[in-house]
């Protein structure tokens, strides 16, 4: 079955700096590759997702990249705050089968 | 629109005792998945459900069973609580690939 890796599982930046949060996966049929951010306390929220039809897709301060060929993609995000404080999963989805397969996570530090 | 509800938010309970765990949505999806969270491991589907009256595995379903007899609701059961199921549990409920995830439930087992 589908197996997802991510890196690294926590990551500290300064304040202003990008950070980028990397996922492998191994089901070269997955077409679909969301990412969600969870707060302290509260469950995850879909912040951006990526088809495989897609190279890049941005909103705002936050682009996600993906390279079928080598099976990863990764979350960048831009000019950070310290509201981007919390921990990211990506995800992958198992074709036809509306079922999606997180990563360990990542918690992100973003310091003053 | 209040999305996806979880009750209860937070339960103790003893081992060998049984418990269900609600989750409700109002968007009209037709899939509804069950995931547990513990440290290091990520989100773990434990059942989920492609439509009223249906369910199926997960990656982890062992010591739970599920049910979804209305399409706005979907049901997990411990009938005997084990502490290895002390965990954070998430409800999500799509309609494609989007899954919109409750505020989980933290259960507690002694």
């Amino acid at each position: 079955g589908e197996n997802v890796e991510q890196h690294p599982s926590t990551l500290s930046v300064q304040e202003g700096d990008s950070a980028v949060i990397k996922c492998t996966y191994s089901d070269s049929a997955s077409n679909y590759f969301p990412w969600y951010k969870q707060e302290l306390g509260k469950g995850p929220q879909l912040i951006i997702d990526i088809r495989s039809n897609v190279g890049e897709k941005k909103d705002q301060r936050i682009a996600v990249t993906l390279n079928k060929t080598a099976k990863h993609f990764s979350l960048h995000i831009t000019e950070t705050q310290p509201e981007d404080s919390a921990v990211y999963f990506c995800a992958a989805s198992i074709s036809g089968a509306q079922k999606l397969v997180f990563g360990q996570g990542t918690r992100l530090t973003i310091n003053p | 629109n209040a999305g996806v509800t979880q009750t209860p938010k937070f339960r103790v309970l003893k081992t060998g005792q049984s418990m269900t765990l609600l989750c409700a949505q109002d968007m009209n999806h037709e899939y509804m998945y069950w995931y547990r969270q513990d440290p290091g491991m990520g989100l773990r589907l434990i059942h989920y459900s492609v439509g009223e009256g249906t369910t199926a595995k997960g990656e982890v379903p062992d010591g739970y069973n599920v049910s979804r007899l209305k399409k706005q609701n979907f049901l997990l059961g411990l009938e005997s609580a084990a502490p290895s199921q002390t965990s954070v549990y998430f409800c999500a409920s799509s309609s494609h690939e989007t899954q919109y995830f409750g505020p989980g439930t933290r259960l507690l087992v002694l």
